[in-house]
């Protein structure tokens, strides 16, 4: 089951903060991050495991809320670098192995 | 080596045309993946292998075909593409199949089927 990401898109200033949710209707092992610029491949940037936790590095965070089947990306004080689309991939617990990645959530950062 | 190499970049076919994509890693991760996606849109799964035996095929019609001939490479196999498969295709590895380890794209195969 493909999880849901919001917003569709979001447009920021350098320096604004953003936030990028991702719920899904099933319950998750696990919820990871990928960033893809126009062109290029998707580079991963965490995974955060049952267990309901918290990660992140450098300004880039984010939380996983198991009980509500949601995950939460947060970008602070954004660099035009984090420009691209941002995707959450999530793997179910009822469907052992099946892995689904969101629907995006394109970033554009202006000067 | 923390890359995952694909072959050709660029491909463009006929649709009576049998061509293959080939994918490398050197990283010893023991799964590997096929992804198709689409402009604007998410990956989406073809085909995952696991310690070189395939373990999900999500329903992808037969004219794909992969092939994992050791733990590094893995190839996907071409025949009578129809327009509709024209998308950039993606091979994936991770450590294995397990909890805790992200997958590590490769920069994709453009592929046109005319």
């Amino acid at each position: 089951q493909q999880p849901v990401q919001s917003p569709q898109a979001v447009i920021l200033r350098e320096g604004e903060d953003a936030v990028i949710n991702c719920s899904s209707s099933k319950a998750l092992y696990s919820v990871h991050w990928y960033r893809q610029k126009h062109g290029e491949a998707p580079v991963f940037l965490m995974i955060l495991l049952k267990g309901g936790e918290q990660k992140g590095h450098d300004k880039i965070s984010a939380s996983f809320n198991e009980k509500k089947q949601q995950s939460s990306l947060y970008l602070t004080a954004s660099q035009l670098s984090y420009s691209g689309t941002y995707f959450c991939g999530t793997r179910e617990i009822t469907t052992g192995n099946q892995f689904y990645f969101g629907t995006g959530t394109s970033l554009t950062v202006i000067p | 080596d923390t890359e995952v190499t694909q072959t050709p970049k660029h491909l463009v076919m006929g649709m009576t045309n049998k061509k293959s994509l080939k994918c490398e890693q050197h990283m010893g991760h023991r799964a590997m993946y096929w992804y198709k996606q689409k402009a604007k849109k998410p990956p989406e799964l073809m085909f995952v292998y696991s310690y070189e035996k395939l373990s999900i095929n999500e329903s992808v019609p037969s004219r794909f075909s992969p092939e994992c001939p050791n733990s590094s490479l893995l190839n996907l196999h071409l025949h009578a593409l129809q327009p509709e498969d024209s998308a950039l295709y993606l091979c994936a590895s991770s450590q294995d199949r397990t909890e805790g380890y992200g997958y590590t794209f490769g920069s994709g195969t453009r592929l046109t089927v005319v």
